[in-house]
């Protein structure tokens, strides 16, 4: 158990719905990630909070969007859901923002039908 | 911008026998870490090991252990005396050296799926 907690574990929806994503990191990190990983992209690095700011951004769609709010926790948008969105989504945290090594949560699998 | 490279998709080993899983990388930075990640069946993605680049001593966490080869670019993975449960993909991955509070990415490999046999 990495100490990060990520709700729900699976989700199905379908096309063009929107689900949003909750991720916990360990108790004293204060950088969260999201990744997304996915058959044909495999692992792909979404966006990063670090203390409730973003601080980095990846191949992030304009139909996602995230936040972390003052408690810590993160929440990742997506909208407008399309076939190909159907992936594994991981949330990661770590202590600081740098190169802090990066504890993986269980994941959220979402399949959009 | 970085990149990470495994050229072995699918490795098989006995239980109780060495594997080595290949991994290079591409980047300018001087200053960067690397890692390996493992994930068995159930999808969890779990630390295996860390390496800091400045660090000329390989890093080793019980059966693992790692040959990095900096000026090759080069960082492997050494699991000795495999047992069932190492079965799983293992991905290499590297993050650059930043500030503590810069922006920062672990950048994956494409994985290796290592099965372990009876």
């Amino acid at each position: 158990d990495s100490g990060v907690t990520q709700t729900p574990k699976h989700l199905i929806t379908a096309t063009g719905q929107r689900v949003t994503l909750r991720c916990s990191p360990r108790s004293g990190d204060l950088s969260v990630y999201w990744y997304q990983q996915s058959l044909d992209q495999g692992l792909q690095f979404l966006i990063q909070y670090y203390n409730g700011e973003e601080r980095a951004k990846g191949n992030i769609l304009e139909r996602f969007s995230a936040q972390q709010f003052p408690d810590l926790h993160s929440e990742l948008n997506l909208s407008s859901l399309e076939l190909g969105d159907s992936a594994l989504y991981f949330c990661a945290s770590s202590v600081d923002g740098g190169e802090g090594t990066q504890y993986f949560g269980p994941g959220t699998r979402l399949l959009v039908l | 911008a970085q990149t990470v490279t495994q050229s072995q998709p699918e490795m098989s080993v006995q239980e109780a026998e060495t594997v080595t899983l290949s991994c290079t990388y591409d980047t300018s930075e001087n200053n960067y870490y690397l890692f390996w990640y493992k994930q068995p069946p159930s999808r969890q993605m779990i630390l295996v090991i860390r390496q800091e680049a400045y660090k000329q001593q390989n890093a080793t966490e019980n059966r693992f252990s790692v040959n990095f080869q900096k000026a090759a670019k080069s960082f492997s993975l050494k699991i000795s005396d495999s047992q069932l449960g190492d079965t799983a993909m293992y991905f290499c991955a590297f993050i650059r050296g930043v500030e503590e509070t810069s922006g920062s990415r672990l950048t994956f490999g494409e994985g290796t799926q290592l099965t372990v046999n009876p």
